[in-house]
C-alpha cells in the first residue's frame, strides 16, 4: 500500500555491522506496527507505537534491537551489533484512522541478510 | 492467550475451482476481529478480508468469502473460481478488541494449476 513506504528493501550485510531500517508513514495513520518474518517463527510483532510513543516492545528480541519513531510519519529499526540469526523480512504496518475494522496496511518489506 | 492455527502447509486447486483455506483460532475475549492477509511471491501482504466476531453474516469480498463458524471457532477463506494470480501464502490472523496486537497463523501456501 503507498500509504506505507519501507526503505531498504533489500539489505545484505556482514555479522557485526549496524543495520537501520526506515519506514516512512503517509497520513491518516495512528499508529505503527515493527513485524518479522522467518520461515521458522512466521510473522512476530517487535514493537507497537500509538502516537509516536513506543506501548509495547516486548517482542524486540534483545538490546541490540532498538527502535524510534522521532515523528508521526516516520519510524527506524536498528540492529546493533547484527547477527546471521537476525536475517529475515522485516516490515512496517500502521493502521488508517478511518478504518472501522482495524486492520493493518503493511509495506512492501525489507529483506535482510546478514552472512 | 490467543492463537491461530493454520493445519494446511500447502494446497492445490485447479484453475476456476474453489478451495477452501483452514483457520481455527481461540480466544477467551468475547469481542474480536478476524483477518485474512495474501502474500504474493513478490512479498507484500495484502489484506483480503475481516469479520467481526458479532457480525451476523459471513463477510464476502469479491470471489473471497470467509466462513465464520463461532462456535467452532473456524474462520475458513473460501476462494472462488480460483485464477493463477491466486496463488501465495495466505495468512488468517486474529485481533482481541481489547488488544491492538494481530497475531497470525503459520501460513497455507496456495498452489492453482492451470
Amino acid at each position: 500500500d503507498a500509504g506505507v513506504i519501507q526503505s531498504p528493501r533489500h539489505e545484505v550485510t556482514e555479522m557485526g555491522q549496524e543495520v537501520t531500517l526506515r519506514c516512512k508513514l503517509i497520513s491518516g495513520h495512528n499508529s505503527l506496527f515493527w513485524y518479522r518474518q522467518t520461515m521458522m517463527r512466521g510473522l512476530e510483532l517487535l514493537i507497537y507505537f500509538n502516537n509516536n510513543v513506543p506501548i509495547d516492545d516486548s517482542g524486540m528480541p534483545e538490546d541490540r534491537f532498538s527502535a524510534k519513531m522521532p515523528n508521526a510519519s516516520f519510524s527506524t529499526l536498528k540492529i546493533q551489533p547484527s547477527e546471521p540469526r537476525d536475517s529475515a523480512v522485516y516490515f512496517c504496518a500502521t493502521q488508517f484512522r478511518d478504518t472501522n475494522t482495524g486492520e493493518l496496511f503493511f509495506g512492501e518489506g525489507s529483506r535482510l541478510t546478514v552472512l | 492467550a490467543q492463537k491461530i492455527t493454520q493445519t494446511q502447509p500447502g494446497m492445490f486447486v485447479q484453475e476456476k475451482e474453489a478451495v477452501t483455506l483452514d483457520c481455527t483460532y481461540d480466544t477467551s475475549d468475547p469481542s474480536y476481529g478476524l483477518f485474512w492477509y495474501k502474500q504474493p511471491s513478490s512479498g507484500e501482504m495484502i489484506f483480503l478480508i475481516y469479520q467481526g466476531s458479532y457480525d451476523q453474516q459471513n463477510a464476502t469480498e469479491g470471489r473471497y468469502s470467509l466462513n465464520f463458524q463461532k462456535a467452532r471457532k473456524s474462520a475458513n477463506l473460501v476462494i472462488s473460481a480460483s485464477q493463477l494470480g491466486d496463488s501465495a501464502m495466505y495468512f488468517c490472523a486474529m485481533r482481541e478488541d481489547s488488544s491492538y496486537k494481530l497475531i497470525f497463523g503459520s501460513g497455507t501456501r496456495l498452489l492453482v494449476r492451470p
